[in-house]
């Protein structure tokens, strides 16, 4: 089942912050996200493990709530190349699943 | 290294055609997956192998087979196409799904 993701989308200015959040009604290993541009491949941005691991981006950060089955990915200070299709992946221990998308549009 | 490769990157089928989707990868990764993503429905999982000669259903498997005879590739195989996989499909893989995925560049399939 794929997970519920929220806000479906949302509109920033270049510098502005923004949170998209990311539940599941299954026990998850782990949350990945990834980032997709028009018309391009999903790219890996940041893993989060449970026991509160993280691999990823510079510039970006992420929480992951195991108990609560949630993740939020945190988008601060934005800019222009932030804009896109953001999908979080949830790992239930045999495969990964990805939700809905949020698509986040950061204008000058 | 070459990373996920995918072919055709555009096709146009009429109903009731069969095809296959290629998907190859260089990079020794034993879990590989096929989504398909449509507007508003983001990635769904269609199938998924976690290595040579296994294979498994994801979300949306009907219409769709799949087989995994090397670690290299991952071929899907529409046997009757229907307008409603029309669709984007892209291909992926890792060393495992806890891991990284690398994406292909997608298919673009319209079924008439």
């Amino acid at each position: 089942q794929q997970p519920v993701q929220s806000p479906q989308a949302v509109i920033l200015r270049e510098g502005e912050d923004a949170v998209i959040n990311c539940s599941s009604s299954k026990a998850l290993y782990s949350v990945h996200w990834y980032r997709q541009k028009h018309g391009e491949a999903p790219v890996f941005l940041m893993i989060l493990l449970k026991g509160g691991e993280q691999k990823g981006h510079e510039k970006i950060s992420a929480s992951f709530n195991e108990k609560k089955q949630q993740s939020s990915l945190y988008l601060t200070a934005s800019q222009l190349s932030y804009s896109g299709t953001y999908f979080c992946g949830t790992d239930n221990g045999s495969r990964l699943t990805f939700g809905e998308g949020t698509q986040l549009t950061v204008n000058p | 290294n070459a990373g996920v490769t995918q072919t055709p990157k555009f096709q146009v089928l009429k109903t009731g055609q069969s095809m296959t989707l290629q998907c190859a990868q260089d990079m020794n990764h034993e879990y590989m997956s096929w989504y398909r993503q449509d507007p508003g429905m983001g990635l769904r999982l269609i199938h998924y192998s976690v290595g040579a000669g296994i294979t498994d259903q994801g979300e949306v498997p009907n219409g769709y087979n799949v087989s995994r005879s090397t670690t290299e590739d991952f071929p899907l195989r529409l046997l009757s196409a229907a307008p409603s996989q029309t669709s984007v499909y892209f291909c992926a893989s890792s060393p495992d799904w806890t891991d990284t995925q690398y994406f292909g560049p997608g298919t673009r399939l319209t079924v008439l």
